[in-house]
């Protein structure tokens, strides 16, 4: 089936761990992107990436890092130097073009402990 | 910056009923596309429905239909014959057409309407 599959779904951190969340995609899509959602807020986007070997920072991208080595896949490391990184993290993907519908994957649970 | 305002945190809608969700949005372009997506309680992010700024037909898709008003910046979402399965957080969400500057990338999403539905 095609999709964007996200790894793991729950995952727990200790103060002062840097973790990699897992993104990959067969859609076939050249964009791929991040976003965090807190209670009660809608989706803020962290980095994007339009094309292999190119990312760009989002809104919210401090503490973060990204890598885009192949088409497919996407992971976001949350590093130590997030403040509060306890969210639910959504990664997306879309063809490119103006105006292409963004689709998601079924997102992670980082917890901090 | 583009902001998207959903002033109904929650609403409540009896099966079978229709029920709108609002959404208004603040923009100096002309071109854009606007989103509604669902969220169930999986958490996935779920597409509803899309509208083209550019297009003055309202979108629709079977019991999902929009109202856009791009003078008033409004965008809302109605729901007919409202089903169990309609219960979710509704999300609207707005997308530049200006790709050059990159912001085409950027979806911004408003704070979220839960939506209940009764029997």
């Amino acid at each position: 089936d095609g999709g964007i599959t996200q790894s793991p779904k729950y995952l727990f951190r200790k103060e002062g761990q840097n973790v990699t969340l897992s993104c990959e995609q067969n859609l076939n899509h050249d964009a791929m992107y991040w976003y965090r959602q807190d209670p009660g807020q809608g989706l803020r986007l962290i980095y994007y990436s339009q094309i292999v070997n190119d990312f760009q920072k989002g809104d919210i991208a401090e503490g973060y890092s990204v890598s885009r080595e192949k088409k497919e896949s996407f992971p976001l490391t949350v590093t130590s130097a997030q403040k509060n990184p306890t969210a639910f993290y959504l990664c997306a993907s879309s063809p490119t073009g103006v105006g292409n519908t963004i689709y998601f994957g079924e997102g992670s649970w980082l917890t901090v402990v | 910056a583009q902001t998207v305002t959903q002033s109904q945190p929650e609403m409540s809608v009896q099966e079978a009923e229709t029920v709108t969700l609002s959404c208004t949005y603040d923009t100096s372009e002309s071109d854009y596309y606007l989103f509604w997506y669902k969220q169930p309680p999986s958490r996935q992010m779920i597409l509803v429905i899309r509208q083209e700024a550019y297009k003055q037909q309202n979108a629709t898709e079977n019991r999902f239909s929009v109202n856009f008003q791009k003078a008033a910046k409004s965008f809302s979402l109605k729901i007919s014959d409202s089903q169990l399965g309609d219960a979710a957080m509704y999300f609207c969400a707005y997308r530049s057409a200006w790709e050059n500057t990159g912001t085409a990338s950027k979806l911004t999403f408003g704070t979220g309407t839960r939506l209940q539905v009764t029997l």
